[in-house]
């Protein structure tokens, strides 16, 4: 079975909207990734984390938070959405340096 | 700040065909090295990893990637590409022990061309 998963699959919210996307992992991993996807550019980390009530920076931080509530949930926030938000978000968990497991992702529209 | 550079964005093969995808990174000690696949409305999927040792790695479905320090790459290589090859590939790269953050690169969309 899926060991990390994403909710919802699909979201479409208005300019100003306020947003929540869920990543729950079971691999017991100590790390959990937050990335948006967009043409041309790849993947680009937003936060990431460490452990439960630990929060690191990413490279395209702005206009997110995000909080890791137990070692399986991590969540990603977007409190004044943009059109610019507009993206492909990927949760993702890891050991440690090895490699990242990822999410079916999540397709964020916002109007 | 480190790089990842997929030099060719768009690639186009005929089925049966060898393929290389090209990988290059700035970094100066070794780092990790990864190749990801991602399907059609799906998720990245690891194909084969580098940490250290042979700098040829076997990957899932045929793939391998050499790891070349003199020339900072990670290419990856398949010897007969089969139509559900077709995905967007992504090179990824860790700075190894210690460092948690991988640097992706912009990735190769494969299309394979029955």
């Amino acid at each position: 079975e899926a060991a990390v998963t994403q909710s919802p699959r699909n979201k479409v919210t208005v300019t100003g909207g306020n947003v929540t996307l869920s990543c729950r992992q079971t691999n017991s991993h100590n790390y959990m990734y937050w990335y948006r996807q967009d043409t041309g550019h790849g993947l680009r980390l937003i936060h990431y984390s460490y452990g439960a009530g630990n929060l690191q920076i990413g490279d395209v931080p702005d206009g997110y938070k995000a909080t890791r509530t137990t070692q399986e949930d991590f969540f990603l926030l977007l409190e004044l959405a943009s059109p610019s938000q507009t993206s492909l978000y990927f949760c993702a968990s890891a050991p440690g340096a090895a490699e990242q497991f990822f999410g079916p992702g999540t397709r964020l529209t916002v109007l | 700040a480190q790089s990842v550079t997929q030099p060719d964005a768009r690639v186009t093969v005929s089925e049966g065909a060898s393929l290389q995808l090209r990988c290059k990174y700035s970094y100066s000690a070794t780092p990790y090295l990864f190749w990801y696949v991602q399907y059609p409305r799906q998720g990245l999927q690891l194909l084969l990893k580098y940490y250290s040792g042979d700098p040829v790695v076997q990957g899932v479905n045929g793939f391998e990637a050499e790891f070349s320090k003199s020339n900072s790459s990670f290419h990856l290589r398949k010897a007969s590409v089969h139509w559900s090859d077709s995905a967007v590939y992504f090179c990824a790269v860790s700075m190894g022990p210690g460092y948690q953050n991988f640097y992706f690169g912009k990735g190769t969309s494969l299309t394979v061309i029955p």
